[in-house]
């Protein structure tokens, strides 16, 4: 069964960081590329970054280019995304998604709540 | 940035309905569209993808067509479970969009 699981949202402040984590299990990671995708309070989706299955190709959201970083350790099966100079327009559930165009298996996200 | 918009934002039927959501872009992007469900507190499902391909597990009361810039989907006898929140997204070109959303509630 593929699972993925978040984890490392929390409060932070305007201007803070975090990293959130995404462990894989349940399929070949490094057959995959993968994807964040967030969702604000009540909003809908928004695509926030894809990283290749080798980490060849990165593509961001305008929205966070510049201020977010996706990275994948293939040895651990495990995605990240490090997010500095977080705005409050930045607080949303984010969630880790497989695949190369449609995302057809994803976590159950991690909440990143910014707020002074 | 392509943008895709869905109609109705809203709908409202019964068990047993067929309904159809619209999703339409901002360009054509031949069938590089996909639908998810969600319902409250859950991530998406990917119910259909290529427009018309059903994702596996997927009951075949749901179908997607369509290419270009004019893509629906449709259920053909709402159940219970279908009522959610659906939204269709471009795989045609960075950075990927999201339609707004389509939320289908009991009548």
């Amino acid at each position: 069964e593929v699972q993925l699981v978040e984890s490392g949202g929390g409060l932070v402040k305007p201007g803070g960081s975090l990293r959130l984590s995404c462990v894989a299990s349940g399929f070949t990671f490094t057959s995959y590329s993968m994807n964040w995708v967030r969702q604000a309070p009540g909003k809908g989706l928004e695509w926030v970054s894809t990283i290749t299955s080798t980490s060849d190709y990165i593509y961001y959201a305008d929205s966070v280019k510049g201020r977010f970083t996706i990275s994948r350790d293939n040895a651990k099966s495990s995605l990240y995304l490090q997010m500095n100079t977080l705005r409050v327009e930045d607080t949303a559930v984010y969630y880790c998604a497989r695949g190369a165009i449609t995302f057809d298996s994803w976590g159950q996200g991690t909440l990143v709540a910014v707020s002074s | 940035a392509i943008q895709l918009t869905q109609s109705p934002s809203s709908l409202s039927a019964s068990v047993g309905d067929r309904v159809t959501i619209t999703c339409r872009a901002s360009q054509g992007i031949t069938n590089a569209i996909a639908w998810y469900q969600q319902s409250p507190g859950k991530p998406p499902k990917l119910l259909i993808y290529d427009a018309y391909i059903l994702q596996s597990g997927v009951p075949s009361r749901f179908s997607g067509s369509g290419s270009g810039t004019d893509f629906t989907l449709t259920i053909s006898s709402l159940q219970p479970e279908d009522f959610a929140t659906y939204y269709c997204q471009q795989f045609y070109s960075y950075p990927y969009t999201f339609g707004q959303g389509t939320k289908l509630e009991i009548k």
